[in-house]
């Protein structure tokens, strides 16, 4: 899988827009673009993912940049339960037998009241 | 409440000591995981099964022993542990066969030490 890179942490006040950056210069056309987080003391949950067009559900928007070399999962309004490691994971469509993701070091979003 | 339940929650084990953790998931997936996590490490990919078949064994050593019996169970048994193999394990599983695209749910994790 192609490799993606992240900040090591960011901070964030409460109630304002977040945005997580991840670069992936080494995308390839059937790569899709995943973001899971992790909660203290919890496994991963998963956030979104894309393949070329920005994406939105409830909880959080993801804005794919036209050549795919980054992106950027915003959180509208960050509230204390947001405080979480992001991870932007890339994973080919037509790989194996499984939906296996290789993570990162993500990044660390800290939220201040 | 992610519908993956793992148990125990937290494990302590000698190394000559033999347990085994459970992983049961009650979403009607069809591919279950095993991931590691050890202290200011990635998650490391341990095992995959697709369709109750082992598909991925990522250079784990012997002394780690998935089991898949059915889709909705996964076991790691483990036998003569070493300190280092003290982590966060986390089982994990999805809906195979969409192109990939599918999400995966994880369990709360099972915490072990090795003493």
């Amino acid at each position: 899988d192609a490799k993606t890179t992240q900040p090591n942490s960011m901070e964030s006040n409460e109630e304002e827009p977040v945005h997580l950056p991840c670069n992936h210069s080494t995308i390839s056309g059937t790569d899709y673009i995943h973001w899971y987080r992790q909660l203290p003391s919890q496994g991963p949950e998963y956030v979104i993912h894309g393949l070329t067009s920005n994406v939105n559900n409830r909880m959080a928007s993801l804005a794919i940049a036209e050549d795919r070399k980054s992106s950027t999962l915003i959180l509208h309004r960050a509230t204390l339960r947001d405080a979480a490691v992001y991870y932007c994971i890339l994973r080919d469509g037509w790989g194996n037998a499984g939906n296996m993701l290789t993570f990162g070091g993500g990044t660390r979003l800290m939220v201040k009241p | 409440e992610t519908g993956v339940t793992q148990t125990p929650r937290h494990l302590v084990m000698g190394m000559t000591n033999k347990k085994s953790l459970k992983c049961e998931q009650h979403l009607g997936h069809n591919a279950m995981y095993w991931y590691k996590q050890s202290a200011k490490k990635p998650l490391e990919l341990m095992f995959v099964y697709s369709l109750e078949e082992r598909v991925e064994n990522n250079s784990v050593p012997s002394r780690f022993s998935p089991e898949c019996p059915n889709s909705s169970h996964l076991f790691l048994h483990l036998h003569t542990l070493q300190p280092e193999d003290s982590a966060l394990y986390l089982c994990a599983s999805s809906q195979d066969g969409t192109a990939n695209t599918g999400e995966l749910f994880f369990g709360e994790g099972s915490r072990l030490t090795v003493l």
